[in-house]
């Protein structure tokens, strides 16, 4: 199974508005609504933000968000802050009952 | 509140088996509604799911891995274990336990902080 799509790395000014895309198949993530997005700070484990593509856990500020079109998963962050400076994953259940991780994208606020 | 633990060698022989044990606090393994995963890291690198059982011994694998693979739960224990044979330097990472919710949602929501194991002579 290939690892799904994001890009590198995103970056943007505190108070502004991100969207990292996460692009996979008919076979995850447009299969799917078992789409969820980690969040991960250096020498962290990750932590769950998005689960079932746009809900959020208890304690997940509001200003994250998720959404999909087709193949594409999307997690956006509004209101950017300093603290959400990260590596974020996506990650999607499969045909074959497995997961599968995107290659992670660094945020980073300027 | 749950609480996931890695355990295990830091340093593991070429060619050699990589052993890894998560022990579980805070609640029961054997709950219906949970799948029990391992999740890899290679240094500056992204996840990689690695294998998943229930307490019932239902497991799924990552087909690159499956033929190296072998996870397993002991329910007395409150632990569930992995095995990855004949290692190589591409399998240094951090290696997570995590927990997966698996019915109607799909998710990892509890994670242990990570153990790092390094394949070197």
């Amino acid at each position: 199974q290939s690892a799904l799509t994001q890009p590198a790395s995103v970056s943007g000014s505190p108070g502004q508005s991100i969207t990292i895309s996460c692009t996979g198949s008919s076979s995850d993530v447009g299969g799917y609504n078992s789409v969820s997005w980690y969040q991960q700070h250096p020498g962290k484990a990750p932590q769950l933000m998005i689960y079932d593509v746009s809900n959020r856990p208890s304690g997940v500020s509001n200003r994250f968000s998720g959404s999909k079109s087709g193949n594409t998963a999307s997690l956006t962050i509004s209101g950017l802050q300093a603290e959400d400076e990260a590596d974020y994953y996506c990650n999607s259940y499969t045909t074959s009952s497995t997961w599968v991780f995107g290659g992670g994208t660094k945020v980073t606020v300027l | 509140q749950l609480q996931l633990q890695e355990s295990g060698p830091g340093l593991v022989k070429p060619s050699e088996t990589l052993s890894l044990t998560c022990t579980v606090s805070g609640g029961s393994l054997t709950s219906s509604s949970y799948y029990w995963d391992w999740i890899r890291q290679p240094p500056g690198k992204g996840l990689e799911w690695i294998a998943s059982i229930n307490y019932n011994g239902n497991r799924y694998y990552n087909p690159s891995l499956k033929s190296r693979v072998t996870i397993s739960v002991d329910t007395s224990e409150n632990q569930f274990s992995l095995k990855l044979k004949s290692v190589t330097a591409a399998d240094t990472a951090v290696y997570y336990c995590a927990r997966e919710l698996g019915s109607t949602s799909n998710y990892f929501d509890y994670w242990g902080q990570g153990t790092l194991v390094t394949v070197s002579s």
